[in-house]
């Protein structure tokens, strides 16, 4: 699996967007970009993934550059509940099936 | 849907008894399901790949006699700690996947405490 790069942590105001960057250089053609979010002593949750397009759904959009080789993750409207550790993970895909491989993510700090 | 559970959500423990937890996909069958295991302030680290009526891979490191994997059922994986000890004290979580595919979706987590 190809490795990610992100920013260990991040602060955001509340009610602003937080755009959340990920590398994945090495990503190979039929990997998908992945973003799970962790609240404290609480199991991952899903919150978006995509090959090539870009992706929205209601709780975030997802861009990704032309060459695959970066993506953003954006959340609109950004909640005190939004504090949490934001992992970006590339995978194959037949996704569901295959492990994932978590690095160390970005703590996201939404700010009153 | 894609509701994943634990249980118990947390357990302590003697060191040198084993501890069960179960995983539950309660709306989907799950062909697949991973066990994941969280040190404080560490990420996830997976220690193994359940199949569904076949024996589970494990991770380099992980010792297949300690941590039991036991996936009887598509909507049911079971992970035993054997003689646990102290070292073993860790967030557990599992993950599961619809038979058709697509994202993981992860359970709440159990926090296995061993004194």
């Amino acid at each position: 699996d190809a490795k990610t790069t992100q920013p260990p942590s991040m602060d955001c105001a509340e009610g602003r967007a937080a755009n959340l960057p990920c590398n994945h250089s090495t990503i190979s053609g039929n990997e998908y970009v992945y973003w799970y979010r962790q609240i404290h002593s609480q199991g991952p949750q899903y919150i978006i993934h995509g090959l090539k397009n870009n992706e929205t759904n209601e709780m975030a959009s997802l861009i990704i550059t032309e060459d695959r080789k970066s993506s953003t993750l954006i959340l609109p409207h950004a909640t005190l509940r939004d504090t949490a550790v934001y992992y970006c993970i590339v995978g194959g895909g037949n996704f569901g099936n295959e492990k994932l491989t978590f690095g160390t993510g970005t703590r996201l700090t939404i700010i009153p | 849907g894609a509701v994943v559970s634990q249980h118990p959500s947390w357990v302590i423990c003697k060191s040198g008894t084993s501890v069960k937890i179960e995983c539950r996909s309660l709306d989907f069958q799950a062909t697949t399901m991973f066990w994941y295991r969280q040190f404080p302030k560490q990420s996830l680290m997976l220690m193994a790949t359940s199949n569904e009526g076949s024996k589970a891979t494990y991770e380099q490191g992980v010792e297949k006699d300690k941590f039991l994997i036991n996936h009887a059922s598509l909507t049911l994986s079971t992970l035993t700690v054997t003689s646990a000890h102290p070292e073993d004290s860790s967030f557990y979580i599992c993950s599961a996947t619809r038979t058709s595919g697509g994202s993981q979706f992860f359970g709440p987590g159990t926090r296995l405490t061993v004194l």
